[in-house]
């Protein structure tokens, strides 16, 4: 079945530094999505990209969709502590509805 | 802002025991799911649900579940015999079309005794 690498697994970083995470496949997908999990909570929707190449920002965060669709990044810049948690990458295949997940990648913010 | 909700927020449950968790999906949504999150784990899909019958499922999703939508509004997973394994946070997912992102809940975490 498809499969998501994300990483790097877990981040340890200083207030005020950008951050970048990615995720690879060898499988294409047709729609990326990121999410981000606090503790203990459902995965919040960050960022939805659907078209190769796309490269999209909801404010810090900026995402694109690899030309070849089988990748994305994910880059938060100025980090700050509410940025803390897991981020998934999750991709969807072509007439399919559900969502791969990454294994997520934990961001620790030291202040 | 719409949001999708989940009940209960914690199920502990004995070995061999029925549950079932349910969700209220965002109104003008048209697909549903469910998924599920070993501690410390990555989401893995269990089933999507479209116009009232199940439209994807996972080698996860055996004859042990099942989904319904006995209204307009609420959704539900029915776990019918649990293990042990079965213990993880369950979510619930909707969206407007499929193929298009996902709004989860805040999740059911299931534990199973």
């Amino acid at each position: 079945g498809q499969q998501l690498n994300q990483s790097p697994q877990s981040m340890f970083i200083q207030e005020g530094e950008d951050v970048s995470m990615n995720c690879t496949s060898s499988s294409i997908f047709n729609t990326w999505l990121w999410y981000k999990q606090d503790p203990g909570e459902g995965p919040v929707l960050l960022i939805a990209l659907y078209k190769a190449g796309e490269l999209t920002s909801n404010g810090r965060l900026t995402a694109q969709f690899g030309i070849t669709r089988k990748d994305s990044f994910l880059n938060i810049s100025a980090s700050i502590p509410s940025d803390v948690g897991i981020y998934f990458c999750a991709g969807q295949i072509q007439g399919a509805q559900k969502l791969v997940f990454g294994q997520g990648t934990r961001l620790t913010i030291n202040p | 802002e719409p949001e999708v909700t989940q009940t209960p927020s914690h199920q502990v449950t004995q070995m061999g025991q029925e549950v079932i968790l349910r969700c209220v999906p965002i109104s003008n949504h048209l697909y549903f799911y469910w998924y599920r999150q070993i501690l410390g784990q990555k989401v893995e899909f269990l089933v999507s649900f479209y116009n009232n019958e199940i439209s994807e499922k996972s080698e996860i999703f055996d004859d042990q579940f099942s989904v319904e939508r006995p209204d307009g509004s609420n959704f539900t997973l029915k776990i019918r015999s649990t293990k042990l394994e079965d213990s993880a946070m369950y979510f619930c997912a909707s969206s407007r079309e499929g193929g298009t992102e996902a709004f989860f809940g805040q999740g059911t975490r299931l534990t199973v005794v």
